[in-house]
């Protein structure tokens, strides 16, 4: 069965910090995906990406940068120079893809930027 | 552009009424669900649908319907609503199985 893992329940740091979020994902398949969305204070769910398990280059985006290692079935995620506006609930998240919609997201983890 | 839109945003039940979540997308998307999110508990799969007319159970099904008439439209039922019914309930549209969610603002649902 499919589960994703978030240790970190909570994370506060200081404005301009490097953050890292981590998820660990467990699957059986060798044809998956792996997700991050951002869930602002507001509510809404904001994707931030999505990788396929064949690719694992890890990626950039301005302040982002995601780490996808098959060897520790981790996707770990890095905001670099982190603001107040990165303050957030993150979930990690995992599709085997197939027939049907089987996404499992992680518990979250809760980010806290302080100015 | 309205992506995903669900109906009402708020909600106050007592046990035992029912309600419809409303959801409609105007994206073309085949794939719609229903998630429902609980503190500490992440995103947790209702039902889902791969097409007008095919709608599948998800990780917590129990105490919910729906149905998927058109394309645009996925409504979430509950017949008889329970405190544990208590959460707030996202919409989700996607091209596929594995692709991308958009999802809807969200409903908070409160049963006393």
């Amino acid at each position: 069965a499919q589960k994703v893992t978030q240790a970190q329940t909570e994370i506060s740091v200081v404005e301009k910090e490097d953050v890292t979020l981590d998820c660990v994902y467990e699957t059986r398949d060798t044809t998956y995906y792996l997700f991050w969305y951002k869930q602002p204070p507001s509510g809404e769910l904001v994707f931030l990406i999505r990788r396929n398990s064949f690719d694992e280059q890890n990626e950039i985006s301005g302040r982002y940068s995601w780490n996808f290692q098959k060897s520790t079935s981790s996707f770990n995620f890095t905001i670099t120079a982190s603001q107040v506006v990165d303050s957030a609930v993150y979930f990690c998240a995992l599709s085997e893809g197939g027939y049907g919609q089987n996404f499992v997201f992680g518990p979250g983890t809760r980010l806290s930027v302080l100015p | 552009n309205a992506g995903v839109t669900q109906t009402p945003k708020f909600q106050v039940l007592k046990t035992g009424q029912s309600m419809t979540l409303q959801c409609a997308q105007d994206m073309n998307h085949e794939y719609m669900s229903w998630y429902r999110q609980d503190p500490g508990m992440g995103l947790r799969l209702i039902h889902y649908s791969v097409g007008a007319g095919i709608t599948d159970q998800g990780e917590v099904p129990n105490g919910y319907n729906v149905s998927r008439s058109t394309t645009e439209d996925f409504p979430l039922r509950l017949l008889s609503a329970a405190p544990s019914q208590t959460s707030v309930y996202f919409c989700a549209s996607s091209t596929s199985g594995a692709g991308e969610l958009f999802f809807g603002e969200g409903s908070r649902l409160t049963v006393l």
